[in-house]
């Protein structure tokens, strides 16, 4: 069973307001990453941190954020959430070795209205 | 462009039977790939990792398979259950950057009818 954790594990929120995704994992992994995942499609890299005070952005444009002050915390905020917002966020880590594999959260399914 | 290719996207089959998924993958330099299950509105969750120099990989009733000179792979279940109704994603990481990089397939979905 992997340590990672999400919350919330469903969101509905009006426009406009600030949301933030918590993504937290206890096995001391270096590299976590944030994905995207819209019904019946596949997982796209928004974000990802190789460590403490390293964040990048992925492969699909988003208007998210994201902090990494602390090895296992890395939350994913929304300044200002808008209905083209709704979709599933997944957070994944894994440690530095290069053929270890991802472990996933159980995802954050945001909705919003 | 690095891409991972799924097939079919959707399967039906009866409890019971077996079935086999497709992966085609165009991923260079590859590292290793994987195959996920995700089960409906949950996260991925590891079937099997292969590298390079494995061919097949077994875990309990799922096989899989690599061609690495095809770029193919394949996920076999044997003896279906209900709770194998799930999506079925394969997962192929490069080895060409620090990241590591993950390139996820589609996936598949499988429904096991009783």
């Amino acid at each position: 069973e992997a340590d990672i954790y999400q919350t919330p594990r469903y969101l509905v929120i009006g426009t406009g307001k600030k949301i933030t995704l918590e993504c937290s994992q206890t096995m001391g992994h270096d590299k976590m990453y944030w994905y995207q995942q819209d019904p019946g499609m596949e997982l796209h890299l928004i974000h990802y941190s190789y460590g403490v005070n390293s964040t990048e952005k992925g492969d699909l444009s988003s208007e998210s954020t994201v902090s990494r002050i602390r090895t296992e915390h890395f939350p994913l905020t929304l300044e200002s959430a808008r209905p083209s917002h709704t979709s599933q966020y997944l957070c994944a880590s894994s440690d530095t070795a290069g053929s270890t594999e991802a472990f996933f959260g159980q995802g954050t399914r945001l909705t919003v209205v | 462009k690095n891409q991972v290719e799924q097939s079919p996207q959707s399967l039906i089959i009866l409890e019971g039977k077996n079935c086999t998924l497709q992966c085609n993958y165009t991923v260079s330099p590859f590292s290793n790939l994987r195959w996920y299950k995700q089960d409906t509105g949950r996260g991925p969750v590891s079937l099997t990792i292969m590298t390079f120099s494995e061919n097949t990989k077994s875990n309990g009733r799922y096989t899989a398979t690599l061609d690495a000179d095809t770029k193919q792979s394949s996920l076999h279940i044997t003896a279906s259950q209900l709770s194998d109704s799930a999506s079925y994603i394969c997962v192929v990481s490069d080895r060409g950057s620090t990241l590591g990089r993950l390139y996820f397939g589609r996936g598949t979905q499988l429904t096991v009818w009783p």
